[in-house]
């Protein structure tokens, strides 16, 4: 079945850049997701990318998506203390149907 | 503009009890989801409905979970009997019509400890 695997961990250091990673098996999505979730709280979009795209780019942060190896990335800018939470990675099918989500990795930002 | 509604926030039980959560989505938004979310993993998605009616149930333990969306606004989601791996947080999330908007909004969650 579909799957979407992450890294578990990343600790960066304030202001370094940040890059958490993302493979998954299902060559027919069609969307791919970053969310992030604070403690105790939902998850929130943060960005998104359709799969006939290679990078997207939202002030602070940068998708890179390579279709061939199934393989996304986000890229934190600037990682501020504020950063600090876990981001998961999500693929869905054309419609937003079948949303699958990686089990996240955490974020430490360390001032 | 108010976001997407749960409660209650926390609930415990014994194992066997019946336990009933309940999620109030964005105004206008057609589509509601409810995901489980098992600790250190991701968000698992039980149910999906389209307005009143449902759209991806496959993931859904039907011998003992239940959902319902009445009047394709407030949805209710059911367990009965719960056991121990139920525990987890259930998340609501609500969006707009597919054709318009992928992004999905999420409640805060209701933390279920079966015991």
């Amino acid at each position: 079945g579909e799957d979407v695997e992450q890294s578990l961990f990343l600790s960066v250091r304030e202001g370094d850049s940040s890059v958490i990673n993302c493979t998954y098996t299902d060559s027919s999505s069609t969307y791919l997701y970053w969310y992030k979730q604070e403690p105790g709280a939902g998850l929130q979009l943060l960005t998104y990318i359709f799969s006939n795209m290679d990078m997207k780019q939202d002030q602070r942060l940068t998708v890179l998506l390579n279709k061939k190896d199934k393989h996304l990335s986000l890229r934190i800018a600037d990682t501020q203390t504020g950063d600090s939470a876990i981001y998961f990675c999500a693929e869905s099918d054309t419609g937003g149907f079948k949303t699958i989500f990686g089990a996240g990795t955490r974020l430490f930002v360390k001032a | 503009e108010a976001g997407v509604a749960q409660s209650p926030r926390y609930k415990i039980i014994e194992k066997r009890q019946s336990v009933a959560f309940w999620c109030n989505p964005i105004s206008g938004h057609a589509t509601l989801y409810w995901y489980q979310q098992i600790l250190g993993q991701g968000p698992k998605l039980l149910i999906q409905f389209q307005n009143n009616g449902v759209v991806d149930d496959s993931q859904l333990p039907k011998d003992r979970f239940s959902a319902e969306r009445l009047k394709g606004v407030d949805s209710t989601l059911k367990i009965q009997p719960a056991k121990l791996e139920d525990s987890a947080v259930y998340l609501c999330a609500s969006s707009l019509e597919p054709i318009i908007s992928y992004e999905q909004y999420f409640g805060p969650g209701t933390r279920l400890t079966v015991t």
